[in-house]
């Protein structure tokens, strides 16, 4: 049972347009959710975290966005550049767990 | 701030051997670190929750007998893989979150393992 789904494994997005990417859970229990973006043989590299009481968190050129009734999250880029083109990991947890993972989209950002 | 190291970062060992993975934060204290697997082109895949000073947590299906953790101090944990199968070869990485509290949790580099 996937808890933490992201539907889309890929996006292409021209550079200077805004990216969003999308994440679904099932389980009310999370309380913090999390964006990591990731290349090939490397760690994850932590980009932005949302608490579950609140809706929206920005820093910079990211934004993540919480819709806990509908359970769902986004994380918007913009403008999207190309150095942004990755694997994007959606996360949620509780307590002191460990994380959740989602599956990943890999987002490509075209000249 | 917020960098966790690990060593090796790749390793090539022959079925049967035994393989120590080192998780450090180098700028922080971690009272919890832990470890993750990723196979190829699937997601990371929690394996246990190590604290420090206390017997690991281990997720259902991994086996605590197979993969050894010990948390001997707070910028430090280690896995060990016994007797390692070809089929334990993976990217095995670990995280840790700062004592101070917050939930957020910060990846070493990952090491991959590939056992002959």
């Amino acid at each position: 049972d996937q808890q933490v789904k992201q539907n889309s494994p890929s996006l292409s997005v021209q550079e200077g347009r805004i990216s969003i990417l999308n994440c679904d859970y099932t389980n009310s229990m999370f309380d913090y959710f999390l964006w990591y973006k990731k290349y090939p043989a490397e760690g994850p590299t932590f980009l932005i975290s949302i608490s579950s009481i609140k809706d929206k968190n920005e820093d910079g050129r990211f934004t993540v966005f919480l819709n806990k009734s509908a359970k769902h999250l986004s994380l918007h880029i913009v403008p999207s550049q190309p150095g942004d083109s990755a694997v994007y990991f959606c996360a949620a947890g509780g307590g002191a767990d460990g994380l959740t993972f989602g599956k990943g989209t890999h987002l490509i950002i075209q000249p | 701030g917020a960098v966790v190291s690990q060593h090796p970062s790749r390793v090539i060992c022959k079925s049967g051997t035994s393989v120590k993975i080192e998780c450090r934060s180098l700028d922080f204290q971690a009272t919890t670190m832990f470890w993750y697997r990723q196979f190829p082109k699937q997601s990371l895949m929690l394996m246990a929750t190590s604290n420090e000073g206390s017997k690991a947590t281990y997720e259902q299906g991994v086996e605590k007998d197979k993969f050894l953790i010990n948390h001997a101090s707070l910028t430090l944990s280690t896995l060990t893989v016994t007797s390692a199968h070809p089929e334990d070869s993976s990217f095995y990485i670990c995280s840790a979150r700062d004592f101070r509290g917050s939930y957020e949790q910060y990846f070493g580099p990952g090491t991959r393992l590939t056992v002959t």
